[in-house]
């Protein structure tokens, strides 16, 4: 089992750019979570998926979209991406909604100039 | 609102022990959880605490007091690999999902 996997490892854009971090799961979980961790920071909740078909914002949703996939996968898109979105970015997932016990991937490190 | 309050950081050495405290204000409560992150990897679960007291896995511990909002996380035998930070989240009644402390980091010496 891979467990939670994301890609890419590192990404740098340029101001008012797009893109889209990966991030799947094997571990036949039905929920799904996205962070951001920025130094000095603990880990900050952008959006969820509590089942496969269901998104819900989190505590810093602004500037970020998501698409539930699939039950393993859930992607996080960056539209118009700022330099205040530069951060590192971990994928969680959970078996069930409001777990205590979540399972991250390895993050997403990603600058934006 | 909600809130977390741990140390920034902490240092101990090899053989020793360190408690990592943590504070926290929260609208509704369901339990403390514990968290390690080593430097540039991906934070992995320690344990959890819903009810009062002590929770024993190994060489870590974690204590809970809900009258108190506190807890603690212990860690015996300290050695090198020890050295991450460690971020205790409560699981908030009012908002359902874990919300995460800043972190401890913990810095192991000889």
């Amino acid at each position: 089992n891979a467990g939670v996997t994301q890609t890419p490892k590192f990404q740098v854009l340029k101001t008012g750019q797009s893109m889209t971090l990966q991030c799947a799961q094997d571990m036949n979980h039905n929920s799904m979570y996205w962070y951001r961790q920025d130094p000095g920071m603990g880990l900050r909740l952008i959006y969820y998926s509590a089942s496969e078909g269901t998104t819900d914002k989190g505590e810093v949703p602004n500037g970020y979209n998501v698409s539930r996939l699939n039950k393993r996968e859930f992607s996080l898109r960056l539209e118009s991406a700022a330099p205040s979105q530069t951060s590192v970015y971990f994928c969680a997932s959970s078996f069930r909604d409001s777990s205590y016990e979540q399972y991250f991937g390895p993050g997403t490190r990603l600058t934006v100039t | 609102g909600q809130s977390l309050e741990q140390p920034s950081e902490v240092t101990a050495v090899e053989g020793a022990i360190v408690q990592i405290n943590c504070t926290y204000q929260t609208s509704g409560f369901y339990g403390l959880s514990w968290y390690q992150q080593h430097d540039g990897g991906a934070p992995t679960f320690l344990s959890y605490n819903a009810l009062d007291g002590l929770e024993e896995t190994g060489r870590f511990s974690s204590f809970l007091s809900r009258s108190d909002s506190y807890g603690y996380l212990l860690l015996q035998e300290l050695q090198m690999k020890d050295s991450a930070s460690y971020f205790c989240a409560v699981l908030s009644g009012g908002y359902n999902k874990l919300i995460f402390g800043a972190g401890t980091r913990l810095a192991v010496h000889p």
